[in-house]
């Protein structure tokens, strides 16, 4: 059981915008602003879209775009596109103890 | 372009060590700023923060790995390993290399670059 809860899957039609869930804590994603969110195809790296709760990468699309309330951060995807189908994972910052907490994963399908 | 690849035996016997390399092309490993991380993803589930290590050797692990992983650099050759002892089914999983950027030595960063993965099963 990964520290955070993503969705499983989401899905949505090209144009049509998407939000993936990402619920921890108050021990991390509730405590620090530290949370990233990465896009990985079939086979590849994992790939950095977001950083910071909210922050671009240089070379990633403003159609993604991140925010934080308490203890649930989410990742938006406006305007998907058939390249957006992929895994997104969540990661946040937890504390000296035990630094990084994952989220499960969630399969993005553009339909 | 920073590129990190993960290599090392994609079968380990139950009760053996496991040992992976990650090779960084594309910069040094001695640059400060950077810390350089093992993840790790089971078969069908999220993924798992093994440790770091800094070009110094500075390491810190996951509290619930610590008696079983060692962590260690060699920037002569822009490399860092993982080995993880006793393994058992548990640690089958693709293992992924990372670079953790960071502000200043103090403050936490954000994994900016990673391996492919490499899949390891445990299995006799």
């Amino acid at each position: 059981q990964s520290a955070l809860t993503q969705p499983a899957s989401v899905s949505g039609s090209p144009g049509q915008s998407i939000t993936i869930s990402c619920t921890g804590t108050s021990s991390d994603v509730g405590s620090y602003n530290l949370v990233s969110w990465y896009q990985q195809h079939p086979g590849k790296a994992p790939k950095l879209m977001i950083y910071e709760v909210s922050k671009r990468p240089s070379g990633v699309s403003n159609r993604f775009s991140g925010s934080k309330s308490g203890n649930t951060a989410s990742l938006t995807i406006s305007g998907l596109q058939a390249e957006d189908e992929a895994d997104y994972y969540c990661c946040s910052y937890a504390g000296s103890s035990t630094p990084w907490v994952f989220g499960g994963g969630t399969k993005l399908t553009v339909l | 372009q920073v590129q990190l690849q993960e290599s090392g035996p994609g079968l380990v016997k139950p009760s053996q060590t496991l040992s992976l390399t990650c090779t960084v092309s594309g910069g040094s490993i001695s640059s400060g700023g950077y810390y350089w991380s093992w993840i790790r993803q089971h078969p069908g589930k999220g993924l798992e923060w093994i440790g770091y290590i800094y070009y110094s050797g500075s390491t810190y692990y996951n509290p619930s790995l610590k008696s079983r992983v060692t962590i260690s650099v060699d920037t002569s050759k822009n490399q860092f390993s993982l080995k993880l002892s006793s393994v058992t089914a548990a640690d089958t999983a693709v293992y992924y290399c990372a670079r953790e950027t960071r502000p200043d030595t103090a403050t936490p960063g954000v994994f900016d670059y990673w391996g492919q993965g490499t899949l390891v099963t445990v299995s006799s």
